[in-house]
């Protein structure tokens, strides 16, 4: 799978988006990118995810350039329990065998959302 | 609405003393997975199952066992704890999608907190 980088950590005022960059510059053309998050003390949580197209859900929306070599998760308006550490994943989609689903969490980014 | 479930929440053990760690999902996922999370490290695949009967090696294996005897459960053991066993062990499960290109989230539990003295 792919390596990602991100920024250790960040902040954001509550009630303002936060844009949470991620570079995934040596993607395949058959990797997903994926965002979770883990809020202190608990399991990590699914965010979103996407091939190339950018995607939208009730949390977050995922934006990926053209040419697929970074990523940016937006949180459009974020909240105190929105404080987590988020990780950015890549990983090949392909016959989602139990050897390549397997998700590689790297150090992922602190974003502090201040009152 | 469960979704996955660890128990227990937290446990301490002597060295040597062994344990077994029980998932349970209902959410009649087929692959479920076992990770350790430590300080300062993201977290590590130990074993995994691609269905009921199966299981194999993820990257750190060495000193666990595992079991999937039901679709819905998957339990982790230690057969002779060690301090370096002392970590957070997360349960997650995902759906088997039919569709090779898609994904299918996985979905975690609230972890296990296990000290080994």
């Amino acid at each position: 799978d792919a390596k990602t980088t991100q920024p250790t950590s960040m902040d954001c005022a509550e009630g303002r988006a936060a844009n949470l960059p991620c570079n995934h510059s040596t993607i395949s053309g058959n990797e997903y990118v994926y965002w979770y998050r883990q809020i202190h003390s608990q399991g990590p949580q699914y965010i979103i995810h996407g091939l190339k197209n950018n995607e939208t859900n009730e949390m977050a929306s995922l934006i990926i350039t053209e040419d697929r070599k970074s990523s940016t998760l937006i949180l459009p308006h974020a909240t105190l329990r929105d404080t987590a550490v988020y990780y950015c994943i890549v990983r090949v989609a392909w016959f989602n065998t139990g050897a390549n689903s397997k998700l590689t969490f790297g150090k992922g980014i602190t974003l502090s959302v201040r009152p | 609405n469960a979704g996955v479930t660890q128990t227990p929440k937290f446990r301490v053990l002597k060295t040597g003393q062994s344990m077994t760690l029980l998932c349970a999902q209902d959410m009649n996922h087929e692959y479920m997975y076992w990770y350790r999370q430590d300080p300062g490290m993201g977290l590590r695949l130990i074993h995994y199952s691609v269905g009921e009967g199966t299981t194999a090696k993820g990257e750190v294996p060495d000193g666990y066992n595992v079991s999937r005897l039901k679709k819905q459960n998957f339990l982790l053991g230690l057969e002779s704890a060690a301090p370096s066993q002392t970590s957070v062990y997360f349960c997650a499960s995902s759906y088997l999608a039919g569709d090779a290109l898609s994904n299918q989230p996985q979905h975690f539990g609230d972890g296990t907190r296990l000290s080994i003295l």
